[in-house]
This record gives structure tokens, sequence and C-alpha cells, in this order.
């Protein structure tokens, strides 16, 4: 069966770290990943897409990876700081699915000051 | 440049009720989606609008429906309301040319 897996449990880390996300998909041959910022109570706000043939996108302190033998997606916050803190999805589009965004669960992320 | 918005924010209603959510596009945005999320969960996708047709669906029953208006503005209708309705409804427009969505704040919908 398909599956999106986001790390249920939150990441915590100090201010100033890089936080690391993972996205991690089976039976899946997306086209493009997204990944998206959602604070409680409020709508995704859109972050960042990543096409199949793309390695690497960044995007101010910003870095998505996108490894589609490992079926992975990586997420990077450089010099985080208290106010990234919220939970981050991410979304598989597919051809099939034509280019509907799929979503994972999201992963929490804090960051202590 | 007006976001996407969407009524009412909260919503309280009882099992076997119908209820009538609302959303506004962003400014140029011909696609709309609606999304059903519970709590700890991502989005789930119910239906897309183009030019006012369905032109895709999630795994919802027949008493989610919907319509797009020629303004592109969009409502989601949900006849016969069970407890398990209850979460956050998203609405998210785009140009149909591109793939970023623009999500509204959502209406949260309690059945009791």
């Amino acid at each position: 069966s398909q599956k999106i897996e986001q790390n249920s449990e939150a990441l915590n880390i100090q201010e100033g770290k890089t936080a690391t996300l993972t996205c991690n998909y089976t039976n899946y041959s997306p086209a493009y990943l997204q990944w998206y910022r959602q604070d409680p109570g409020r709508g995704p706000v859109f972050l960042l897409l990543i096409r199949e043939n793309e390695k690497e996108k960044r995007k101010e302190r910003l870095k998505v990876t996108f490894d589609t033998t490992l079926k992975q997606s990586l997420f990077h916050i450089t010099a985080s700081q208290p106010a990234d803190s919220a939970t981050y999805l991410c979304a598989l589009l597919t051809s099939g699915g034509s280019y509907i965004p799929t979503f994972g669960r999201g992963t929490s992320l804090i960051v202590h000051p | 440049e007006t976001g996407v918005t969407q009524s009412p924010t909260h919503l309280i209603k009882t099992r076997g009720q119908q209820v009538t959510l609302r959303c506004s596009s962003q400014s140029g945005h011909n696609t709309v989606s609606w999304y059903q999320q519970a709590l700890g969960q991502g989005p789930q996708f119910i239906f897309q609008y183009y030019r006012e047709e369905e032109n895709g669906r999630g795994n919802f029953p027949p008493r989610f429906s919907g319509l797009q208006f020629p303004n592109y503005s969009s409502e989601l209708n949900v006849n016969a309301l069970e407890l398990d309705d209850s979460a956050l409804y998203l609405c998210a427009s785009r140009d149909r040319r591109y793939n970023e969505q623009f999500f509204g704040p959502g209406t949260r919908l309690t059945v009791l």
C-alpha cells in the first residue's frame, strides 16, 4: 500500500542549530515533492517544491533534498529560531494522481531559546 | 492581492444535520481544492474544481459535495453529518499552470 511517513514524535532543538526533518514514502513515483509549514489552527503555507530530477533546492535558510532511490526527502532549517516552531508537512504529487498533493501527517518542530 | 478566505471560522452542528462551508479563491486562481484535516493528521483531499467542474475526488462518500462559481469561489456541502466529520476543513486555490497551492485559514467543524 502507499504510505507517506513523517516522524510523529516532535523534534526539539536549540536555537541556532540545524533542524532536519524526514519524509519517507513507499509505492509512490512522485513527480514533485512539496514542503509546507502549518501553525496551530491555521492552513498550511507552501515553502518549497522539488522535482523528481532535482537533488537539492534551497531558499534562504531552508534546504530540501530528494532521493528517489531511497524514496526520501530531507528538509533542513539552518540557524533555527523559536519562530520556526510549527508543524512541517511533506506532500507528494504524482501524474497518476492528477498532481493533487497527498500529505503526510507532519512533524512538529520545537525550537528552544 | 487578496488571499484565500473561508467562512465561517467555527461551526457547531449536531449529527444528521447539513452544513455549507464557503471559500473565496485568491485573485487569478482558477482551481480550488477542499481538504479535511483531523487532529494530528495531514490534510486529506476531498475534491477539486476547475472552471466550475469537479475534476478530481478523494475517498469521500457522496454526501460530501461541492460547487465552484464563475468567480471561482466555492462551497463544500456535507449532508447527514456524522461525529467523525468533526475536523478542520481547508480550502486551497491555485493557478492550474502551477503546483503551488495557497490555503485558507480553515473552518473548524464540530459535530455533536
